[in-house]
């Protein structure tokens, strides 16, 4: 059974800095890319980034270009979403997502709880 | 980065009713599109992928279908449990969600 559960959410000043974790369980996590995707009080859902198998390649949102960083150790089946000059607008549910298989499209079947991030101004 | 907008963004029906959301990319995407529900409170839940493809366990009365540009997510006869907000959401280039579609009660 998939299991992902996100930790290091809180409360930070506009311009201050969190990091958030996802550690998984319950598949090969070596072998799969994972993301973040975030949801705003009161909006939809918004990808924000993405991280190969290998740590080899990631991408980002352009609403979080070159502020956040995704990085993961596979040795301890973890993400990690490193949020610098945090916004008001930054200010959301933050979700670790996997894949639905290692060769699916990037369309996911698996959802942590999430964690709360709020940014205050 | 490719936009997708759904349309439209609240809908109202009844139990029973026929009801089509559809979604555009702004550029080409194949069919590179999933679809999912999502109820307060709860995590989204796929519903379907590769624009047409119901994932396992969901109902058959969820459908999808398009390619290229233009796609629709239709629900052949509303059931209490499917009121939700539905998104779509590419994955031919990295992803993109479009901005929802809220399916109340009328």
């Amino acid at each position: 059974q998939v299991h992902l559960v996100e930790s290091g959410g809180g409360v930070v000043q506009a311009g201050g800095s969190l990091r958030l974790s996802c550690a998984a369980s319950g598949f090969t996590f070596k072998s799969f890319a994972m993301h973040w995707v975030r949801q705003a009080p009161g909006k939809g859902l918004e990808w924000v980034a993405l991280i190969w198998y290998d740590g080899s390649n990631t991408h980002y949102a352009d609403s979080v270009k070159g502020r956040f960083n995704v990085s993961r150790d596979n040795s301890k089946n973890t993400i990690y979403l490193q949020m610098d000059n945090l916004r008001p607008e930054d200010t959301a549910v933050y979700h670790c997502a996997r894949p639905y298989s290692m060769w699916s499209g990037y369309y996911f079947s698996d959802w942590g709880q999430g964690a709360q991030v709020n940014v205050s101004s | 980065d490719t936009q997708m907008t759904q349309s439209p963004s609240t809908l109202s029906a009844s139990v029973g009713d026929r009801v089509t959301i559809t979604c555009r990319a702004s550029q080409y995407i194949s069919d590179n599109l999933a679809w999912y529900q999502h109820k307060p409170g709860k995590l989204p839940k796929l519903l379907i992928s590769k624009a047409s493809t119901l994932h396992s366990g969901v109902p058959s009365r969820f459908s999808g279908s398009g390619s290229g540009t233009d796609f629709t997510l239709t629900i052949s006869s509303l059931q209490p449990d499917d009121f939700a907000t539905y998104y779509c959401q590419h994955y031919d280039n990295y992803c993109t969600f479009g901005q929802g579609t809220k399916l109340d009660f009328k």
